[in-house]
């Protein structure tokens, strides 16, 4: 166990339809850090927040949106699903706003399937 | 923009037999860092590199951060299939990661 938890673990669900992914960061880290890993890709970085607040955007689709919440968990909406949004969507915290000694602690991930 | 290129994308070797994935930026990294994601798993931390030319060992890896701090190299000394996984390098620029997309390693035993 990383101490990163999302949840759900597997979500299937239809084109157009929208859905939520939650990120409970590990404790005393305050980035949440959200990459998207299709089939035998590399991680595409998608947004960060640090502590409450968005302070870096990569490859994020119009259509997903994120936030970050007091309690510093987060959660990545992706809305009007397409079939090829169908990847693993990852969550990472750290301690800091940088790259940090220790670097990035993920979670086992989600795995979204648009049918 | 700025890209971490990393070769070769698959490796696979005989048990025993050493590995060694490549990494290399357009800019220069304020840092360098190595996740290893094993098959269904989530990448983890391996190690991160900062000065110019710095090598470290972890057992029977080694790593490396070119004096330019352009690129950067993972060696595995006599592979085992528990070194079976995707070994991504992950430049540090700006305060942000950019992940390679990783060599995929297969140990045959």
């Amino acid at each position: 166990d990383s101490g990163v938890t999302q949840t759900p673990k597997h979500l299937i669900t239809a084109t157009g339809q929208r859905v939520t992914l939650r990120c409970s960061p590990r404790s005393g880290d305050l980035s949440v850090y959200w990459y998207q890993q299709s089939l035998d890709q590399g991680l595409q970085f998608l947004i960060q927040y640090y502590n409450g607040e968005e302070r870096a955007k990569g490859n994020i689709l119009e259509r997903f949106s994120a936030q970050q919440f007091p309690d510093l968990h987060s959660e990545l909406n992706l809305s009007s699903l397409e079939l090829g949004d169908s990847a693993l969507y990852f969550c990472a915290s750290s301690v800091g706003w940088g790259t940090g000694v220790y670097g990035y602690t993920f979670g086992s991930g989600t795995r979204l399937t648009v049918v | 923009g700025q890209q971490v290129m990393q070769i070769p994308q698959y490796q696979h070797v005989q048990e025993g037999e050493d590995f060694t994935t490549y990494c290399n930026s357009s800019t220069t990294l304020s840092n360098i860092q190595w996740y290893k994601q094993r098959p269904g798993g989530h990448p983890v931390f391996l190690i991160q590199l900062v000065k110019s030319g710095e090598v470290k060992k972890q057992k029977r890896l080694t790593f490396q951060f070119g004096e330019a701090k352009k690129n950067s190299s993972l060696h595995i000394t006599a592979t085992q299939t528990t070194d079976v996984g995707t070994y991504f390098c992950v430049g540090g620029s700006q305060g942000n990661l950019i992940f390679g997309k990783g060599t995929k390693l297969s140990v045959k035993p």
